[in-house]
């Protein structure tokens, strides 16, 4: 267990519907992650934030996908109007932003959520 | 350019073994090489990284071999053990902004008892 929590673990959808899934992060890491990974592939970026800001988006974030962190804490995903093609498993990774100006680039998981879309 | 290519794609070891994983990259930007374990249904584990001015790093029976000239990196799992049965990814961090990781497509290891 490295700390970093998500929910639902499983959400099965029919498309067209909106699913919202959450991640928290260590307690102490400001950089978040959402990654997507689908059968038989390695994770794929989606998105990141520093503290609360969203500071970059993959081209793989339709306009269908939007990503908060309120307050610098946990984070949501919404996908809204879903798609067979967005049947994935969702992970959330968290870093330290470092100490004393050496950064930390060990991104820590969290176990994903794992989307099915009939 | 932004490609990690990782082979083999599965690998069957016996118990004792050695494990071998090789990925390739093309960017010479990217600075930090991490390897993650995963099982079926969790999250990537970091398992050991490297940084491209070390050519080796060994955290117990798990060793990165780093070739810089190469563009080319591998995991060495010695003495490969049942429990070790996992998909494995390399990863390589390019700064552009922030420290993302592009991971290659993973090779899933069987270890024979």
């Amino acid at each position: 267990d490295t700390g970093v929590s998500q929910d639902p673990r499983h959400k099965i959808t029919k498309r067209g519907q909106n699913v919202t899934f959450r991640c928290d992060p260590i307690s102490e890491h400001n950089r978040l992650y959402w990654y997507r990974q689908t059968l038989g592939q390695g994770p794929e970026f989606l998105t990141y934030f520093q503290n609360e800001a969203q500071l970059e988006k993959s081209r793989l974030l339709s306009d269908r996908f939007s990503a908060e962190r309120p307050k610098g804490s946990f984070s949501t995903l919404e996908i809204q109007r879903t798609e067979q093609g967005d049947s994935a498993m969702y992970l959330c990774a968290s870093s330290s932003g470092g100490v004393r100006g050496i950064f930390n680039y060990e991104q820590y998981f969290g176990p994903g959520t794992r989307l099915t879309v009939t | 350019q932004q490609q990690v290519k990782q082979s083999p794609q599965s690998l069957i070891v016996q118990k004792g073994g050695i494990s071998i994983i090789n990925c390739a990259y093309e960017n010479t930007a990217f600075d930090y090489f991490p390897w993650y374990q995963q099982f079926p249904g969790k999250g990537p584990a970091l398992l050991i990284a490297i940084r491209p001015d070390v050519s080796e790093k060994k955290e117990g029976r798990f060793t990165i071999s780093f070739n810089k000239s190469a563009k080319q990196f591998s995991l060495h799992i010695m003495d490969s053990q049942p429990g070790d049965s996992a998909t494995y990814f390399c990863a390589a961090s390019i700064y552009s902004g922030t420290y993302k990781y592009i991971f290659g497509t993973g090779t899933r290891l069987k270890v024979l008892a």
